[in-house]
């Protein structure tokens, strides 16, 4: 079955750096798109960047872009969030999700981020 | 400030039929498919509708989507207790270059 399992998230201070991980399984990862989801705590869901099954085309949010960089390796099955100069406002629950053709299919639990001094 | 605008809150009672709207504009609903998402408190969202009307495997057909012009709509028939939730619409949006979400409507089962 289709497994996609977070990592990385922590309590960093703001101005550093964090990077997530997203393990997938049960599927080849090389077919699909690939996106990162944040939810602060207590408000909606904000799409955050997506890269394409083959990494050539990338895609960010107007928050993130400039200081987050997606990225995957396919023969690891593994999507990545590079998140640099990090805000207060950058905290939030991240999801990473699956994408067969324009739709978001499988997600994963989550990794909580908190941007704190 | 959501780009897809719905109504922050739903209700009904058991059995009933409710629908929530999503409204958008040419760039994202009027040109691209929507997807509906389902997050039941304290879980990860789940994919309940995508390509404006299709449902994934194991989402009951009491969910339906539909569009219309820049706007979509969920429905829900015969209402469940279990159905009560957090509904999100999302699209892409051709302008902006990104994914969209809307600011999510709470359902309560009265």
């Amino acid at each position: 079955q289709v497994q996609l399992v977070e990592s990385g998230g922590g309590v960093v201070q703001p101005g550093r750096s964090l990077r997530l991980s997203c393990a997938g399984s049960g599927f080849t990862s090389s077919n699909y798109g690939m996106h990162w989801v944040r939810q602060a705590p207590g408000k909606g869901l904000e799409w955050v960047a997506v890269i394409w099954y083959d990494g050539s085309n990338k895609y960010y949010a107007d928050p993130v872009r400039g200081r987050f960089i997606i990225s995957r390796d396919n023969s690891k099955n593994t999507l990545y969030l590079q998140m640099n100069s990090l805000r207060a406002e950058d905290t939030a629950v991240y999801y990473c999700v699956r994408d067969p053709d324009d739709y978001f299919d499988y997600w994963g639990q989550g990794t909580l981020v908190t941007v704190s001094s | 400030q959501s780009v897809l605008t719905q109504p922050p809150s739903a209700s009904g009672t058991p059995g009933q039929r409710v629908t929530i709207s999503c409204s958008g504009s040419s760039s994202n609903i009027g040109t691209n498919t929507v997807n509906w998402f389902q997050q039941l408190p304290g879980t990860a969202p789940k994919l309940l509708i995508y390509s404006n009307n299709q449902r994934p495997s194991g989402v009951p057909d009491r969910f339906s989507g539909s569009r219309s012009g820049t706007s979509a709509s969920l429905a829900i028939s015969g209402l469940q207790s279990e159905d009560e939730a957090d509904y999100y619409c999302a699209a892409w949006d051709d302008s902006l270059n990104v994914w969209v979400f809307g600011g999510g409507a709470k359902l309560t089962v009265l």
